[in-house]
């Protein structure tokens, strides 16, 4: 079946360092993958998303690239502030009948400090 | 103005008992979902409706139950209360069921079994 690493959190930076968040996963055909948000009391918001190889998605500074070899997708950020605390989700979406269905990574714990 | 929207946001009950949450949502889409978090912010998928017909139904116990009155609403009952069902659940809606377009979350719905 489908599924999504993501590293292991929580991570803790410090204002303006660099951002790397791994994301590999396993699929059946050609998945599309996302990023998603959850900022502290909220839901989830869809940060930046790839529907195929190569592409690059980009948002509010982070970006993240659909390696088809590598079956990744690492979200970077070049400087991080602290609104970005929040827990990112990796997920992918596979091309056949999934009816929609996303399979989540476990989540990453971003806390930043001025 | 609200996209998706869930009530109630915080639900405190005792085992055994029979609760409802509700989702609505105002975007128009035709597929909403329930996913379910747990403690260490894991997110599954429970269940998902296309146009009011069930169409992912997850390894979920039968005492959940979900209902879709209309292509707006998603609503899930939860019968006979255990402490683990105690999570914070997510409904969420995009448009079409196998395109990759976005889904969007509501705020959630924190559930706590005593």
């Amino acid at each position: 079946g489908n599924s999504v690493t993501q590293m292991e959190g929580p991570v803790t930076l410090s204002e303006e360092a660099f951002l790397t968040i791994n994301c590999t996963y396993t699929a059946t055909g050609y998945p599309s993958l996302f990023w998603y948000v959850q900022y502290p009391g909220e839901g989830l918001q869809l940060l930046l998303k790839a529907t195929k190889a190569d592409d690059k998605g980009s948002n509010k500074g982070f970006e993240a690239t659909y390696r088809k070899e590598t079956t990744s997708f690492h979200l970077e950020k070049g400087s991080v502030q602290v609104s970005d605390s929040a827990v990112y989700f990796c997920a992918l979406r596979d091309g056949g009948t999934s009816y929609g269905k996303l399979t989540f990574g476990q989540g990453t714990i971003l806390t930043v400090h001025p | 103005d609200t996209a998706v929207s869930q009530t109630p946001k915080y639900l405190v009950t005792q085992m055994g008992n029979d609760k409802s949450i509700k989702c609505e949502q105002n975007l128009g889409h035709d597929t909403m979902y329930w996913y379910k978090q747990d403690s260490k912010k894991f997110l599954k998928i429970m269940f998902s409706y296309n146009n009011k017909e069930l169409i992912i139904n997850e390894t979920v116990p039968n005492r959940f139950s979900p209902k879709s009155p209309d292509k707006a609403h998603l609503n899930l009952h939860i019968n006979s209360l255990e402490l683990g069902d105690s999570a914070v659940y997510f409904c969420a809606s995009s448009q079409g069921s196998n395109t990759p377009h976005e889904q969007y979350f509501g705020p959630g719905t924190r559930l706590t079994v005593t």
